[in-house]
């Protein structure tokens, strides 16, 4: 099973401030096939990013995905006040699928 | 427009079973892999359940594997999860999602608002 670490737990952040968010796998993510997701509070989650850099139809693009290795990074621009949510990356290339523990962003 | 829509949540005792629902619309379960999803209260996301578009196969993770079965009625364009001998740690929001693509090795673009299910003596 593929273990996905996330970190930070939390970010304080200001609107407006650029947010970087880290998920490192525990081994190869087959064909890159890693997801971030956001949930706001009290709704489902939402497709982001695909295959650690595609973005996923209607998102803005000041959300961007990247990778290098086992290591993938979603960054934030600029936070939008809608931003602040907490968000998960998942890989989806190797089952059991798996989801890391989530960065949440809170209003510093 | 891509809608899913779950149903059959509920409490129930420890040992029992219960089925949910998921009703599909703007397009077909026979094009795309389909997804169950659960998240406990306060928690993460926890994968359960995905078969493909074709149905040819089931993966399950090991927390739910020979107790929850997925499958869909194409007829009706709905998914089920079939779940037996329900646990007190089972208790969740349960998400249905639809595949980006036709195989198991899809990311989930479209969600459910959920239904819960508690497990509760």
């Amino acid at each position: 099973e593929i273990v996905l670490t996330q970190s930070p737990g939390t970010l304080s952040l200001s609107p407006g401030e650029r947010a970087t968010f880290s998920c490192r796998a525990s081994q190869y993510v087959g064909s890159n096939y890693l997801a971030w997701y956001q949930q706001r509070p009290g709704q489902a989650p939402r497709l982001l990013i695909y295959a650690a850099s595609a973005r996923a139809t209607g998102i803005p693009d000041r959300f961007s995905g990247s990778m290098s290795g086992t290591d993938f990074t979603l960054t934030i621009s600029r936070l939008e006040p809608e931003d602040f949510a907490v968000y998960y990356c998942q890989q989806y290339g190797n089952s059991p699928l798996t989801f890391g523990g989530g960065t949440k962003v809170e209003i510093k | 427009q891509v809608q899913v829509v779950e149903s059959g949540g509920g409490v129930v005792q420890p040992g029992t079973s219960l089925r949910l629902s998921c009703e599909a619309s703007g397009f077909s379960v026979t094009n795309y892999a389909m997804y169950w999803v659960r998240q406990a209260p306060g928690k993460g996301l926890e994968w359960l359940a995905v078969i493909p578009y074709d149905g040819s196969d089931e993966y399950y993770a090991d927390s739910v594997k020979g107790r929850f079965t997925i499958s869909r009625d194409t007829s009706r364009n709905t998914l089920y999860l079939q779940m037996n001998s329900l646990r007190t740690e089972d208790t969740a929001l349960y998400y249905c999602a639809k595949g980006g693509g036709q195989a198991w090795w899809s990311p989930q673009d479209y969600w459910g608002q959920g239904t819960l299910v508690t497990v509760s003596s």
